[in-house]
């Protein structure tokens, strides 16, 4: 098993550039969760999927966040235009039911 | 607002000694509690997941207990080790699947 895969790593761009963070969950695990770490505020979740569906964005930032899950195999959360106060490390989790959340490795994400 | 509230935020503690720190969550409309361990430069693995109240859990030298009817669980570790030292999240599960985060406490086991 693979694991969550998140692409890519590292990301440092220009503020007002697209961003665009991917996530291949874990086969099988129907939830995939995407989440923001920041020193401020902690692990926060910004948006979850169950079964491809959107569940609860409210997590979601403001307008400039935008996340798709167009299969159970891959996601995306962009955001568009980007801001310095965006840099953080963004972690895509999956998982099944109720069972714990398998984390990817994040993406360290710097907008200069 | 849901408040997961853990403590003490950070805990230095001398390599074989024993310690234990508290994740605080609301009492009510209870799923189930995620207790995760967090090393530096990698992300957050899942030590138990814990769902019934008096539930007390073990890993090695690392153990968990539940109280739904009060709201807490409790992280032990015996005879601390350096590759202890890491961040322990506890998340509690909201809902189906939505996991509200505390903001962890940062162990340091000091050699």
């Amino acid at each position: 098993d693979a694991g969550v895969i998140q692409s890519p790593r590292h990301e440092v761009t220009e503020m007002g550039q697209e961003v665009t963070l991917r996530c291949k969950p874990i086969s099988g695990h129907n939830s995939l969760f995407w989440y923001r770490q920041t020193m401020m505020r902690g692990l926060e979740l910004l948006i979850y999927f169950n079964n491809n569906v959107p569940i609860d964005d409210s997590g979601m930032p403001e307008d400039r966040f935008s996340a798709k899950m167009p299969n159970a195999s891959f996601s995306t959360l962009k955001i568009q235009p980007s801001e310095p106060r965006d840099s953080a490390v963004y972690f895509c989790a999956s998982s099944s039911r109720v069972q714990p959340q398998h984390f990817g490795d994040g993406t360290r994400l710097s907008i200069l | 607002i849901l408040n997961v509230e853990q403590s003490p935020q950070s805990l230095h503690v001398q390599e074989g000694d024993s310690t234990n720190f508290t994740c605080s969550f609301p009492s009510s409309n209870f799923y189930a509690l995620h207790w995760y361990r967090w090393e530096t430069a990698k992300s957050p693995e899942a030590l138990f997941v814990m769902t019934l109240n008096g539930d007390e859990k073990k890993k090695g030298r690392i153990s968990a207990t539940l109280n739904t009817k009060e709201g807490y669980s409790y992280l032990y570790i015996k005879g601390s080790q350096p590759e202890d030292s890491a961040t322990y999240l506890c998340a509690f599960l909201q809902g189906a699947q939505k996991l509200v985060f505390g903001q962890g406490t940062r162990l340091t086991i000091n050699p």
